[in-house]
């Protein structure tokens, strides 16, 4: 039950387009198609952006796209804006009921 | 609205117990799975315990099995969370959220703090 591996900090200019990876391993992102991603403002609770990978929550943007290659998971957020600045998680499904989120990436737009 | 609302937070001493509340409002509460996800101060969120629709299988992180237990009244639309044998390690904020037909935590509430200290 190791956490997720993300970046600590990513970082891009109004406009730009950035990409937040998450490594697992075969045992939870490369064996299920059930990696999800939240958004976390300071002080506020998470707030579902992505799951099952790649299909977007609700009325979400489609500046958000989640995309997956092997035992990694990847969340682009493309055409940065200001309001885009929080902390990103990803969460992989890793057998027996069992869920296991990355260790987050803060986002700061330039 | 669909909403989920967090109690029971508060300062213990280790050693000590507490049961942490989540009443739900606005969907159909038996339907679905629910959660416990925490978040110690400056740190990333951790998955705590899982319960299915029923309550009849209940599913926990390793840092908690053996303290921890998660239970539901569906006829109340409250979820509960039984932490005995507190450490300081589990310092947090406490959130529920509910495990939606997108495999994924769809719905948070806006969670309640833990504070344990001598």
């Amino acid at each position: 039950q190791s956490a997720l591996t993300q970046p600590a900090s990513v970082s891009g200019s109004p406009g730009q387009s950035i990409t937040i990876s998450c490594a697992g391993t075969s045992s939870d992102v490369g064996a299920f198609n059930l990696v999800s991603w939240y958004q976390q403002h300071p002080g506020k609770a998470p707030k579902l952006l992505i799951y099952e990978g790649s299909k977007r929550h609700s009325d979400l943007s489609n500046r958000f796209s989640g995309s997956k290659s092997g035992n990694t998971a990847s969340l682009t957020i493309s055409g940065l804006q200001a309001e885009d600045e929080a902390d990103y998680y990803c969460c992989s499904y890793a057998g027996s009921q069992i869920y296991v989120f990355g260790t987050g990436t803060e986002v700061t737009v330039l | 609205e669909v909403q989920l609302v967090e109690s029971g937070g508060g300062l213990v001493q280790p050693g000590e117990s507490l049961r942490l509340s989540c009443e739900i409002s606005e969907f159909t509460f038996s339907l679905y799975w629910m959660t416990w996800v925490r978040q110690a101060p400056g740190k990333g969120l951790e998955w705590v315990a899982s319960i299915n629709n029923d309550g009849s299988a209940k599913f926990f992180v390793d840092a908690v099995k053996g303290r921890f237990t998660v239970s539901r009244d569906n006829a109340k639309n409250s979820l509960y969370l039984q932490m005995n044998s507190l450490k300081t390690e589990d310092t947090a904020v406490y959130y529920c959220a509910r495990f939606g037909v997108t495999n994924a935590l769809d719905v948070w509430g806006q969670g309640t703090t833990l504070t344990v200290s001598s």
